[in-house]
């Protein structure tokens, strides 16, 4: 089953303990993307990635780090979570780029609560 | 970036036709407009995705005017399981450049 899976999908942490969130997809997509879901603000993107060791920043990129070393992985990083990083994570991917966008998968997101 | 405004909420019963307009004055030329729909606790799924005039599929249709300064998500005959956000998405995808915006989604309510 085509699907992009995230984990964990809750996870409650403390003030600046590292913590990543792991995206797989199964779909040989070459774009992935990490949004952030915030009541009243709709989705922000974070960062994005266009293909293997190309990641690019998107709306509100501050605070986080991301890597695409495997065309399947796009983990989500936080050095050291803040509370205002609490929130709702959505990782994306879609075939690719050209000329027409292709229409984006989600994952069903990861629950992030930073006390 | 295209900016883009949808209604906050939108009432409806089951079996009419419902019209989600998102605005997006500054949309650029080599822009598409996308719709998802999403439902608690799940990530947003993919509607429908058009560049101009009309685009229909078996779920719904997507109205762009000559303009392109806004587009209509048209859902005929809504049932209760309709009931979710739905978010317009405008931008481009090339490669080394993204300027995807989400709107902040309409949270549409289907009642019996």
């Amino acid at each position: 089953e085509a699907q992009v899976t995230q984990n964990p999908r809750y996870l409650i942490t403390v003030t600046g303990k590292k913590l990543t969130v792991t995206c797989s997809q199964n779909m040989n997509h070459e774009y992935m993307s990490w949004y952030r879901q915030d009541p009243g603000l709709g989705l922000r993107q974070i960062y994005y990635s266009m293909n293997v060791e190309v990641t690019d920043k998107g709306d509100v990129p501050e605070g986080y780090k991301v890597s695409r070393k495997e065309k399947r992985n796009f983990p989500l990083i936080l050095e050291s979570p803040s509370p205002n990083q609490t929130s709702l994570y959505f990782c994306a991917s879609s075939t690719g780029t050209g000329t027409i966008n292709q229409p984006q998968h989600f994952g069903d997101g990861t629950r992030l609560s930073i006390l | 970036l295209a900016k883009t405004t949808q209604p906050i909420s939108m009432d409806s019963y089951e079996g009419q036709e419902v019209n989600i307009t998102c605005s997006h004055n500054n949309i650029a030329t080599n822009d598409y407009i996308t719709w998802y729909q999403q439902f608690p606790s799940q990530g947003p799924r993919f509607i429908i995705q058009g560049y101009k005039t009309k685009v229909t599929n078996e779920v719904a249709s997507l109205f762009i005017p000559a303009d392109r300064k806004s587009s209509t998500l048209s859902l005929p005959r809504v049932s209760l399981s309709d009931t979710a956000v739905y978010y317009c998405l405008v931008g481009t995808l090339r490669v080394g450049y993204s300027t995807l915006t989400f709107g902040k989604g309409t949270m549409l309510l289907v009642s019996p």
